[in-house]
């Protein structure tokens, strides 16, 4: 099956900064890729929905400022989690999608202290 | 609203045995469904898809769909204890969507040695 790689896998950084997570389809091109997010035992959110080249169209609820997708080639797109706070600590999973299928990240882990 | 619901379990079977998974979804302009297996503390990994009504196998997994009764499940013949993980059943929205997965909560299986 088709590769999807994240960076960083696990991040520890302080409330009040920003991090930035990075998600590659290795190979192949991925026009729409997908960031999910969830927390322990819960199941997966969808965030937003990145097309390459165009505005991230974020789900109900998801704070497009605070979240901010770049999805700048077919085969990246960041997720910056601006003036982190605690509560957005969470386990973060990009997706690609290849024709019709949908490969994941092995995801990043985010705690904000 | 569309919807895919799972028995959230935990399903406990023991070494050998088959495990049934089951799932259904709202919408019956659904034409594609998945299921991804997610360990714990892992990101989600894509087991099985199928199309169209019927059986379709691969190894010791079996996924079955029945499009009248909008219900598909997943059949884990000779459970193994590395089978016990949480099974996510997908379901891609009709053509014309972006092709975004609705998944459900998920079914967490637990095979005891």
């Amino acid at each position: 099956g088709a590769v999807v790689s994240q960076h960083p896998s696990w991040v520890i950084c302080k409330s009040g900064t920003s991090v930035k997570i990075e998600c590659r389809s290795l190979d192949f091109q991925a026009t729409t890729m997908f960031w999910y997010r969830q927390f322990p035992k819960q199941s997966l959110m969808l965030m937003a929905t990145s097309n390459e080249g165009s505005k991230a169209t974020y789900e109900q609820g998801v704070e497009k400022d605070k979240f901010l997708i770049n999805h700048a080639s077919l085969t990246l797109s960041t997720l910056t989690v601006t003036s982190a706070h605690p509560e957005d600590s969470s386990f973060y999973i990009c997706s690609a999608k290849d024709t019709y299928e949908q490969y994941f990240g092995p995801g990043t882990r985010l705690t904000v202290t | 609203q569309k919807e895919v619901e799972q028995n959230s379990g935990p399903l406990s079977v023991p070494e050998g045995a088959i495990a049934s998974l089951n799932c259904t979804y709202s919408d019956r302009g659904s034409q594609s469904f998945f299921w991804y297996r997610q360990y714990s503390g892992k990101s989600p990994e894509l087991i099985m898809f199928i199309y169209s009504n019927g059986d379709k196998e691969d190894g010791r997994f079996t996924a079955q769909l029945n499009k009248a009764s909008q219900y598909v499940s997943l059949l884990i013949r000779d459970s193994q204890p590395s089978d016990s993980a949480t099974y996510l059943c997908a379901v891609n929205l009709p053509p014309g969507s972006q092709g975004n997965l609705i998944f459900g909560k998920g079914t967490k299986l637990s095979v005891k040695p």
